[in-house]
């Protein structure tokens, strides 16, 4: 069974570009996560989706971030404008039923980008 | 949502020695959950604690979750080189992660 899949595993690009993050979850998992990882700010839970439906998007650091969950088996974060302070890993994770007592997540690989 | 703390934020010991973190909240939680990220990976989920004053091993770890159900602890006994990485507490309300405490270990 495979995993959680992202793409793309390293993307650079410049200051002010649109960045397009992807995810495809664990077949048969109803929930969805966005974390981003850096040094300072350890890993942040950005937005969390169930059954599609965005339901807490209060990570979300500002208007430039934006998130979709179009069907169960993809989700895309999207940056537009990109900023150099944007650059971090972002993962995509996911699990039978979000905050439901019990339900571990599943992380992917992660997408490392960096913003010059 | 309530932000679970976390201590030490680094420790570094020799191959063998015992290493413990520590994962702190002021309000109670309903459970708990404990992950490992290895340097250049992604975390993994080690285990889920439910119970006030619960207790669960797995090999040389064993994750411990306080009676008021607002603290909780992961010991290692004998370090390995195999064990270095950030371990996370996660509170189950929200998903959040706490800061971590990164492991290095000197063989």
């Amino acid at each position: 069974d495979a995993g959680v899949i992202q793409s793309p595993r390293h993307e650079v690009t410049e200051m002010g570009q649109e960045v397009t993050l992807r995810c495809k979850p664990i077949s048969g998992h109803n929930s969805l996560f966005w974390y981003r990882q850096t040094m300072m700010r350890g890993l942040e839970l950005l937005i969390y989706f169930n059954n599609n439906v965005p339901i807490d998007d209060s990570g979300m650091p500002e208007d430039r971030f934006s998130a979709k969950m179009p069907n169960a088996s993809f989700s895309t974060l999207k940056i537009q404008p990109s900023e150099p302070r944007d650059s971090a890993v972002y993962f995509c994770a996911s699990s039978r039923n979000g905050m439901t007592s019990g339900q571990k997540l599943f992380f992917g690989s992660g997408t490392q980008l960096s913003v010059l | 949502g309530q932000q679970v703390m976390q201590i030490p934020q680094y420790q570094h010991v020799q191959e063998g020695e015992d290493f413990t973190t520590y994962c702190n909240s002021s309000t109670t939680l309903s459970n708990i959950q404990w992950y490992k990220q290895r340097p250049g990976g992604h975390p993994v989920f080690l285990i889920q604690l439910v119970k006030s004053g619960e207790v669960k091993k797995q090999k040389r770890l064993t994750f411990q979750f306080g009676e008021a159900k607002k603290n909780s602890s992961l010991h290692i006994t004998a370090t390995q080189t195999t064990d270095v990485g950030t371990y996370f507490c996660v509170n189950n309300n929200d998903m959040r992660f706490g800061a971590g405490t990164r492991l290095t270990v000197k063989p």
